[in-house]
């Protein structure tokens, strides 16, 4: 199995740009999550989706980001307008019920 | 408040010693995993461990849910196993929903 994938690795954009970070959960997995980790506020949850559908988006920060899962193989994490702030890595996992498993990470730099 | 607490926050240790890392959780819990971060960012699962024992080669675990606190016993210590150790809990008896990250004890194993 290849686990989570996620594109791109390495992000550096600047103020007001659109990022979309893009995440396939592990085959047969049916909960996706997207957390990000800063050195401030350690790994936290944004939002994830069960069978496709969000459950839970209490973490999303703002208005600025959406995520979407139009499928069970694929999901986007979208920040629109991206701020300095906003720099973190964003981590991808995804889980059939109990063991969650995540990706690699997106590492996000906004200039 | 529901809480995820971890000692110590860093450790170093001599390679070839053993160390004990705690963590403490402040509810029933249906999900604990144990997670090594590794110096490149990559969360590796480590146990999947909401109550009992498990061993893994040169690591265990031991979580005793009705006393809410869980252990990661790491044996002979390498210098591959620096980074950051996490415990993520799931609260309540849904066998879906968010993990709760510890803020995580850093380790570093000198040669």
């Amino acid at each position: 199995d290849a686990g989570v994938i996620q594109s791109p690795r390495h992000e550096v954009t600047e103020m007001g740009q659109e990022v979309t970070l893009r995440c396939k959960p592990i085959s047969g997995h049916n909960s996706l999550f997207w957390y990000r980790q800063t050195m401030m506020r350690g790994l936290e949850l944004l939002i994830y989706f069960n069978n496709n559908v969000p459950i839970d988006d209490s973490g999303m920060p703002e208005d600025r980001f959406s995520a979407k899962m139009p499928n069970a193989s694929f999901s986007t994490l979208k920040i629109q307008p991206s701020e300095p702030r906003d720099s973190a890595v964003y981590f991808c996992a995804s889980s059939r019920g109990n063991e969650q498993f995540f990706g690699p990470g997106t590492r996000l730099t906004v200039l | 408040g529901i809480q995820v607490e971890q000692s110590p926050p860093d450790l170093i240790l001599q390679e070839g010693a053993n160390s004990t890392l705690r963590c403490n959780f402040s509810d029933s819990v249906n999900n604990l995993q144990w997670f090594h971060q590794n110096p490149w960012g990559q969360l590796i699962n480590l146990f999947y461990i909401p109550s009992g024992t498990k061993q893994n080669g040169r690591l265990s675990a031991t979580t005793v849910a009705t006393e809410r606190y869980s252990l990661l016993y790491i044996s002979s210590s390498q210098t591959t196993d620096s980074g950051v150790y996490f415990c993520a809990v799931r609260f309540g008896s849904s066998n879906t929903g968010k993990l709760i990250f510890g803020q995580g004890t850093t380790l570093q194993v000198k040669p």
